[in-house]
């Protein structure tokens, strides 16, 4: 089952692009990589998913190289409102064929003015 | 659309008391999932439901533990009897299937016991 890692924290000032990268060595071929968003005192929020190359929305973006076993997302000008926690997840599908959910413990990102 | 909706938002009982979180999925989605979130552990699924069949429950920590799904609009999460160590924010979430869907999470339950 793929696990992921992060980095605890990050700091960045607003208007800057923001970086987050997740390492997940054990991903397998039909995994899907999805990043999501937490406020303070609110469920997580869907921000961007991909499965290879880059994905590109109104909000972010998602690189993920050839061997998979890394993504990045990026987060282009960032505003205090970005301030948030972070999380990588990758769903695996564990050999019983149900699916394994494995958030790591999130990035938390401050913005700073 | 009202998006997923739990109950209560906050839950304060005592150690050995029984709780019962609610939590009702977005219309139309046939997959939910309830996790738990701690400062310790962070986010852990719980258990997962397809079409009202629980399918992994292995993230239940004991047997004091339970879920239902009775019919698609509807699930608890039930803890008899509660600890002190059970005290996190509790999440419902669902999505249109159990693979790669984007999962739609509801805003917590809050519970402490003393």
């Amino acid at each position: 089952l793929a696990k992921t890692t992060q980095p605890i924290s990050m700091d960045s000032y607003e208007g800057q692009e923001v970086n987050i990268t997740c390492s997940h060595n054990n991903i397998a071929t039909n995994d899907y990589i999805t990043w999501y968003q937490q406020f303070p005192s609110q469920g997580p929020r869907f921000i961007i998913q991909g499965y290879k190359t880059k994905v590109t929305n109104e909000v972010a973006s998602l690189f993920i190289p050839a061997d998979r076993k890394s993504s990045t997302l990026s987060l282009p000008r960032v505003s205090l409102s970005d301030t948030a926690v972070y999380y990588c997840l990758v769903g695996s599908r564990s050999t019983s064929g149900t699916y394994k959910y494995i958030f790591g413990t999130g990035t938390r990102l401050k913005v700073l003015a | 659309d009202a998006g997923v909706i739990q109950s209560p938002r906050h839950e304060v009982t005592e150690m050995g008391q029984e709780v019962t979180l609610r939590c009702k999925p977005i219309s139309g989605h046939n997959s939910l999932f309830w996790y738990r979130q701690t400062m310790m552990r962070g986010l852990e699924l719980l258990i997962y439901f397809n079409n009202n069949v629980p399918i992994d429950d292995s993230g239940m920590p004991e047997d004091r533990f339970s879920a239902k799904m009775p019919n698609a609009s509807f699930s608890t999460l039930k803890i008899q009897p509660s600890e002190p160590r059970d005290s996190a924010v509790y999440f419902c979430a669902s999505s249109t299937g159990d693979s790669q869907e984007t999962q739609y999470f509801g805003p917590g339950t809050r519970l402490l016991v003393l």
